[in-house]
């Protein structure tokens, strides 16, 4: 699975956007993006994922650039309850069969502040 | 609720020890992963199993560690002889054939 770069930390007003970068530039043709949150002591949450169309769901959007060596995370109002480590991973397609294991870098903290 | 469960949520043991952790997947999620995450760091990927059969081991699942999903529901991971380094959080996940797996809550082990 391909490698990701995230900032180790951002902060963000509450009730303003939170747009959380990642850079995945050896992702091959076949892999998903996928955003995954951790709240403190608590397991990660899936957020999101896409493989070259923008996607959004009632958590988030997600915007992949045309060469999908990096993308964006927006959280539209943010809240204090977004306050978490958000994970950008790089994975094949649930279509092989090999695909298994998610490679967690160390990921984005999120801070919302009041 | 239905999501995916771990038992105990926290574990104290001394060095030497040997202790097991349950997971249960949402029922009828045919895979199932086991990840280990240790403070400030991502969950690292230890083992996953399709059904009963475990079909890829971290370099990370040492000979003291073991993990079993005998008959496709629910696992067990075992850690013989604990050493302090093994203190963490053990997290497992499932999925149905698709990249979307779902967490539990953990488990937070301390050997002392």
């Amino acid at each position: 699975d391909a490698k990701t770069t995230q900032p180790p930390s951002m902060d963000c007003a509450e009730g303003r956007a939170a747009n959380l970068p990642c850079n995945h530039s050896t992702i091959s043709g076949n892999e998903y993006v996928y955003w995954y949150r951790q709240i403190h002591s608590q397991g990660p949450q899936y957020i999101i994922h896409g493989l070259k169309n923008n996607e959004t769901n009632e958590m988030a959007s997600l915007i992949i650039t045309e060469d999908r060596k990096s993308s964006t995370l927006i959280l539209p109002h943010a809240t204090l309850r977004d306050t978490a480590v958000y994970y950008c991973i790089v994975r094949v397609t649930h279509l092989n069969t090999n695909a298994g294991k998610s490679t967690f870098g160390d990921g984005t903290t999120l801070t919302v502040k009041p | 609720d239905t999501g995916v469960s771990q038992n105990p949520r926290h574990k104290i043991t001394k060095r030497g020890q040997n202790v097991t952790f349950r997971c249960d997947p949402i029922s009828e999620h045919n895979r199932l992963y086991w990840y280990r995450q240790t403070l400030g760091q991502g969950p690292e990927f230890l083992t996953y199993f399709q059904n009963e059969a475990q079909l890829e081991k971290s370099r990370l699942l040492s000979d003291r560690f073991s993990a079993e999903r005998p008959k496709g529901s629910f696992s067990t991971l075992e850690i013989q002889r604990t050493e302090q380094g093994d203190s963490a959080m053990y997290l497992c996940a499932s999925s149905i054939l698709t990249n979307e797996q779902f967490f539990g809550p953990g488990t937070r082990l301390t050997v002392l």
